[in-house]
């Protein structure tokens, strides 16, 4: 079946530093989903990529669909304490998703 | 707009017993889907219901059952509970049923089995 793999599992940054996660996946995406998902909190819906090469920017977060639509990226620049959480991205599967195991990131102040 | 309404936030179940969960989803919305979130497996899709019909299932042992009302509320029953069911177990609601529209969870269930 297919497999929705992210890389790193855990990230610690010095507040200000860039991270980074990444997403692939076994099979072409129609769409990529992220999510984030705050410490004691329930999975937030942050963006939906569907073209090729797709950027999106929200402020200091930048996703990224790559040209094959099988992988995807999310980075965050200048980190702050209030981008700590874990990272999912999802990939449709039939009529549902497939989650990733998600990136754990955390500030250190 | 309230948002998805998941019942009871918390329980502390015996292996052995059953139980059932609710969600709410958000009004208007028709599919809801079940996942288990544990600390090592992430979020495992459980299943999705959509105008009262499941139309996708997990891996999960046929101790993990769910259905769907009319008004798309959504339970979920798990019984003779074992200890590794313990999780959070978080429902999400979408207008559609396809799958390019986004997901808004509920706060969760957290179930303990003892």
């Amino acid at each position: 079946g297919q497999q929705v793999m992210q890389i790193p599992q855990y990230q610690h940054v010095q507040e200000g530093e860039d991270f980074t996660t990444y997403c692939n996946s076994s099979t072409t995406l129609s769409n990529i989903q992220w999510y984030k998902q705050r410490p004691g909190g329930h999975p937030v819906f942050l963006i939906q990529l569907v073209k090729s090469g797709e950027v999106k920017k929200q402020k200091r977060l930048t996703f990224q669909f790559g040209e094959a639509k099988k992988n995807s990226s999310l980075h965050i620049t200048a980190t702050q304490t209030t981008d700590v959480g874990t990272y999912f991205c999802a990939g449709p599967n039939g009529q549902n998703f497939v989650f990733g195991p998600g990136t754990r990131l955390s500030v250190l102040p | 707009k309230a948002g998805v309404t998941q019942t009871p936030r918390y329980l502390i179940k015996t292996r052995g017993q059953q139980v059932t969960l609710s969600c709410s989803p958000i009004s208007g919305h028709r599919s809801v889907s079940w996942y288990q979130q544990t600390p090592g497996q992430g979020l495992q899709f459980l299943f999705e219901y959509f105008s009262e019909t499941q139309r996708n299932k997990g891996n999960f042992p046929g101790r993990f059952s769910g259905r769907q009302f009319s008004n798309s509320r959504s339970e979920m029953n798990v019984s003779t509970l074992e200890l590794g069911d313990s999780a959070l177990y978080l429902c999400a609601s979408r207008l559609t049923g396809t799958p390019n529209t986004e997901a808004f969870f509920g706060q969760g269930t957290r179930l303990t089995v003892v």
